[in-house]
């Protein structure tokens, strides 16, 4: 029962570097979402897909670009990394529903040098 | 600008007393749902509690229950019986429609609570 598997759980990179953070999920989730966390500020949206084939851009979507060709992958992709990205990122999935509970990753720590 | 506002970034509490982390919210509307996730120190994201706003029954669920004020749009989470597990970052949040009827969920600061033994 895996759940959302997320990877790497930790990354440092150089400032315009590029990485993809992996997520997968084995639920046959339709949502899937990527969130960053910063103190103070809770977490917010980087992309959302609520199906192979479509995502849309959450809050704060710039320096990031996401795809989803399969309903279990969702990877996040930082094109050229800057110091300002250094954070905890989060994967998330659930049924599409809205009151439906969120299934999170074990999260990912960047560090952007 | 719909936003989830919580004014307590730490609380303490002794363990067996009781606490209760405050949140508010900004919504133009009716029908929407709330929550209540936990985050301990392993960093992992917990759901604690879930209430739907059509309904006017607060949401319970063991030690954790809610007091839902619809109309002054406030949905504070009390905590019973601490227990030194219970120790951990709380995060308010609401979960908002988005125009192609997906939804996202907007967060709160977070409020951590620390239990004293």
């Amino acid at each position: 029962n895996a759940g959302v598997t997320q990877t790497p759980k930790f990354q440092v990179l150089k400032t315009g570097q590029s990485m993809t953070l992996q997520c997968a999920q084995d639920m046959n989730h339709e949502y899937m979402s990527w969130y960053r966390q910063d103190p103070g500020m809770g977490l917010r949206l980087i992309h959302y897909s609520v199906g192979a084939g479509i995502t849309d851009q959450g809050e704060v979507p710039n320096g990031y670009n996401v795809s989803r060709s399969t309903t279990e992958d969702f990877p996040l992709r930082l094109l050229s990394a800057a110091p300002s990205q250094t954070s905890v990122y989060f994967c998330a999935s659930s049924y599409r529903d809205r009151g439906k509970k969120l299934f999170f990753g074990s999260g990912t720590q960047l560090s952007v040098l | 600008a719909q936003t989830v506002t919580q004014s307590q970034p730490e609380m303490s509490v002794q363990e067996a007393e009781t606490v209760t982390l405050s949140c508010t919210y900004d919504t133009s509307e009716s029908d929407y749902y709330l929550f209540w996730y936990k985050q301990p120190p392993s960093r992992q994201m917990i759901l604690v509690i879930r209430q739907e706003a059509y309904k006017q029954q607060n949401a319970t669920e063991n030690r954790f229950s809610v007091n839902f004020q619809k109309a002054a749009k406030s949905f504070s989470l009390k905590i019973s019986d601490s227990q030194l597990g219970d120790a951990a970052m709380y995060f308010c949040a609401y979960s908002r429609l988005l125009m192609d009827s997906s939804y996202k969920l907007i967060f709160g600061s977070g409020t951590r609570l620390l239990v004293r033994p």
